[in-house]
């Protein structure tokens, strides 16, 4: 089975600045992918970021960039010059290799971007 | 590419009605999962279709059902509803949904039941 923990359930920052939304995970499986999305409070679940477990660098896209590290399993979403637009609520999630597998949900973590 | 698509977006019922809540996939996409999102519990798994089978379900009880057409359209239905059942019901869709392949939801149903 797999899980995902995400420890801040808020965090807060100020316009411009960078801020880390901490993912940890547990698998067996040595074959994953790990995903960020980000949900607004319209409710919509839009896809950020991926980063397979056998990828060698760090995914970006844009202003967002994953810290994977793979020996501490973590898989932390970093968001560079935050932006008004960037308050919502971040799920990290999880999904094996093997099988058909399904996505696995942190609890989320609500960012609010402050002018 | 157009995105999933869900209907309808709002839903109000009462205790003991049932209600149908239908997904379109992005074009292309055979995959269509369904997940539940509550405060309580957060996103719950329900099941997922592909190729008009459900290949993997969720721990859901019996009044939690689904189907997909061969257009991959996919419905899901709760029968005899239940105050609990108030939730976001989320879809994704996915090419084959094998391996690792990023799944896209779309806006979600909010179910109300009174």
């Amino acid at each position: 089975a797999q899980k995902i923990t995400q420890t801040q359930p808020g965090m807060f920052v100020q316009e411009k600045e960078a801020v880390t939304l901490d993912c940890t995970y547990d698998t067996s499986d040595p074959s994953y992918g790990l995903f960020w999305y980000k949900q607004p409070s319209s409710g919509e679940m839009i896809f950020l970021i991926y980063q397979g477990s056998y990828d060698q660098q760090n995914a970006t896209e844009g202003r967002y960039s994953l810290n994977f590290q793979k020996a501490r399993k973590s898989a932390n979403l970093v968001i560079s010059a935050s932006q008004l637009g960037d308050s919502a609520m971040y799920f990290c999630a999880m999904r094996v290799q093997s099988g058909y597998s399904t996505l696995t949900f942190g609890k989320g973590t609500m960012l609010l971007v402050s002018p | 590419k157009a995105g999933v698509t869900q209907t309808p977006r709002y839903l109000i019922k009462t205790r003991g009605q049932q209600v149908t809540l239908s997904c379109s996939p992005i074009s292309g996409h055979r995959s269509v999962s369904w997940y539940q999102q509550t405060p309580g519990q957060g996103l719950q798994f329900l099941f997922e279709y592909f190729s008009e089978t459900q290949r993997n379900k969720g721990n859901f009880p019996g009044r939690f059902s689904g189907r997909q057409f061969s257009n991959s359209r996919s419905e899901m239905n709760v029968s005899t509803l239940e105050l609990g059942d108030s939730a976001l019901y989320l879809c994704a869709s996915s090419l084959s949904g094998q391996g690792q392949e990023t799944q896209y939801f779309g806006p979600g149903t909010r179910l109300l039941v009174l």
